[in-house]
This record gives structure tokens, sequence and C-alpha cells, in this order.
């Protein structure tokens, strides 16, 4: 299985400033049709995941573009920038690429 | 616009099994595969298998081939995941979830969730 090891564990940011997420995968997510299949969730407490980012980079559908995802075959990151109270909850990357489907553990973001 | 509506809490005895149901609304499931996810309390999210309900067939996550089961019925437009000797561990939220790319468009479904309880 492809293992996906996020860091931080969790990051404090004051609002309106940025933060980064960071994710590797243990494997290259670089399909032969040219699409890097690496996903970012956002959970916010007691909602189902919510997605933000396909295919590396790609905006979700409603998510604001303040949330950018990008990286190489095994190397991923989630920016947010000008954090607002709204973004708080637990980041996950993901991989797509193959089954089992896998992610990593999270990253909690909250506001200091 | 295409709904999962998944099925109640459940406290359930250990050593019993437990059916999960998600229902799709909005679309027909056949146009889909069906993933379903596992998350213990204040832990991550695990794949546990998918189903595509066009031909039944299923593909599941190792650790779960002897503990899940995903079936589908297309008359009713529901997908369900049956989870049998249950344990301790088996308490979790389990999550049905669906995706897919059509036309310029990146569309992504989670059900409401289901919180499993296996307790004596």
């Amino acid at each position: 299985d492809i293992v996906m090891t996020q860091a931080p564990l969790s990051v404090s940011v004051t609002p309106g400033e940025s933060a980064s997420i960071s994710c590797r995968s243990s494997k290259s997510l670089l399909h032969s049709n040219g699409i890097t299949y690496v996903y970012w969730y956002l959970q916010k407490p007691g909602k189902s995941p919510q997605l933000l980012i396909y295919r590396m980079s790609n905006l979700a559908s409603g998510v604001p573009d303040r949330f950018s995802g990008s990286g190489s075959e095994t190397d991923f990151t989630l920016k947010i920038s000008r954090v607002e109270a709204e973004d708080v909850g637990i980041y996950y990357c993901g991989q797509l690429l193959e089954n089992p489907w896998t992610f990593g553990g999270g990253t909690k973001l909250e506001l200091k | 616009e295409v709904q999962l509506q998944q099925s109640g809490a459940e406290l359930v005895r250990p050593g019993t099994s437990v059916k999960l149901s998600c229902k799709v609304s909005g679309d027909t499931i056949t146009a889909y595969y069906m993933h379903f996810v596992k998350q213990r309390p204040g832990q991550g999210l695990e794949w546990i298998g998918r189903i595509d309900p066009e031909d039944d067939s299923t593909k599941y996550a190792e650790k779960f081939k002897n503990k899940a089961t995903l079936t589908a019925d297309t008359s009713s437009n529901t997908a369900y995941l049956k989870l049998s000797s249950l344990t301790s561990e088996d308490t979790a939220t389990y999550f049905c979830t669906t995706s897919y790319y059509y036309s310029g468009v990146y569309f992504d479904y989670w059900g409401q969730g289901v919180m499993v309880t296996v307790s004596s």
C-alpha cells in the first residue's frame, strides 16, 4: 500500500496569515496519463470530509482560491493564504491513484 | 444535485453483524463507484473498499476482506456495507463517498457518516 505521511501534526495560525501543510507519498502518484492523483480534504468538527484540491493542484468547486495545491511526484503541499476562522479543522492528503486509497494522518489547523 | 444519505447510528453487540446503507438521490447509483471509509474516534481516514453497482464488482483493502461486504441494490439506488464479527475495533464512523470527473468538473460527494458503537 502507498503510505502518505503528513506534517506537521498541528499548526496554529493567526487569522490573515498563511499556513502550509506537507504530504509525502511512498510511491510516485504521477500516472502515465500525466495526472498526479493526490487530493486534499478538510474535515470540520463533526462533519464529513470535504474536497479542497483534486489531482494535486485543481481547486474543487466552491472552494475559495485562498487554497492552493502544488508538488512533485511524491512531495505535495497545501497552502492556505489569509487563514480565516472557517478554515479550522483537520486536513488530510489522500492518494486515489490505486486501491487501496490511503490517507495521511491529518494536520489539525487551529487559530492563535 | 447528488446526495448520499446514510442510515442512522447503531449500537451493536460484539460478535454480531450490522448492515449500513447509503442511498443515492439525484442520479442513478450505477453511474458511480461507491466507496466506504472508516474513521475511528479521533483518528484518520481508512479506505474499506468500493463497489461498482453496474456489475457488483468489488475491491477491498486487505485488512477488511474478512470484515466487510459491499453490495448494491439498483432498484432502491442504495449501497450497503455489512460488517461482521464485530469487536470494539469496529467502533467508528463509516462514510460512503463517490467522486467522478466529467466535462472539466470534478464531483465529490460524501454521506453524513454513521456512527457504529460496538458494546455489550
